[in-house]
């Protein structure tokens, strides 16, 4: 069965540092998520891409995160500089279409941030 | 989500019935979506349901939509240990799945 593909599974790092994510959606998948996911939460939308576009960053931390999906297939996710409250689990899921209609996960990225 | 509610925790009995629930908000939602996440993990898609249906069942899943006020259920039953994680209800809004705080499952055996 066809997965959503996320590296590191876990990173550690400092404070002020550059932090990366890769995801890797499903094949054909023109949307892809990035959420974020604070211990003992719910998941929360950083931003939304179609194809290589974005269609929804508004909850993303513009002054620090960065996000990209280039050719409109994998995307990065980026932090740079890391603060302590960034430490989360950050989660990517794809969609075959814009509308939320069964996204499916990957395993994410547990970051901490010390 | 803050418009997305539901309890924190559930305890049962391995073999007895669990009822999951969730109040939501957005009344133009198309799909309401359960979700499921073992420790450490991803979130897996358990199962949704269609706006316009009252009822959908998948093997040991029930899940019951009353649209009117806004509530959504999920029901296991012949709950086992291996059902032990923590279930989100999510509605679709703009596009985007808002989802829930979690709801702690805990079998006991």
């Amino acid at each position: 069965e066809a997965e959503v593909a996320q590296s590191p599974r876990y990173k550690i790092t400092e404070k002020s540092q550059a932090v990366a994510f890769w995801c890797d959606p499903i094949s054909g998948h023109a949307t892809l998520y990035w959420y974020r996911q604070i211990l003992g939460q719910g998941p929360e939308l950083l931003v939304q891409f179609q194809d290589e576009s974005v269609v929804d960053d508004s909850q993303l931390p513009k002054d620090r995160f960065s996000a990209e999906r280039l050719k409109g297939v994998d995307s990065t996710l980026k932090i740079q500089p890391a603060e302590l409250g960034d430490s989360a689990m950050y989660l990517c899921a794809s969609s075959l279409e814009g509308t939320g209609f069964r996204a499916f996960f990957g395993q994410g990225t547990r970051l901490t941030v010390v | 989500g803050e418009d997305v509610e539901q309890s924190l925790f559930l305890s049962v009995r391995e073999g007895d019935s669990s009822v999951i629930n969730c109040t939501y908000t957005d009344s133009s939602s198309t799909y309401l979506y359960w979700y499921k996440q073992e420790p450490g993990a991803g979130l897996q898609l358990l199962t949704y349901i269609f706006s316009n249906m009252d009822m959908k069942q998948d093997q040991r899943l029930t899940v019951l939509l009353n649209k009117k006020d806004k509530h959504l259920s999920l029901r296991i039953a012949d709950t086992q240990t291996g059902d032990s994680a923590i279930y989100f209800c999510a509605e679709t809004q703009g596009g985007k799945l808002i989802f829930g705080q979690g709801t702690e499952l805990s079998v006991k055996p």
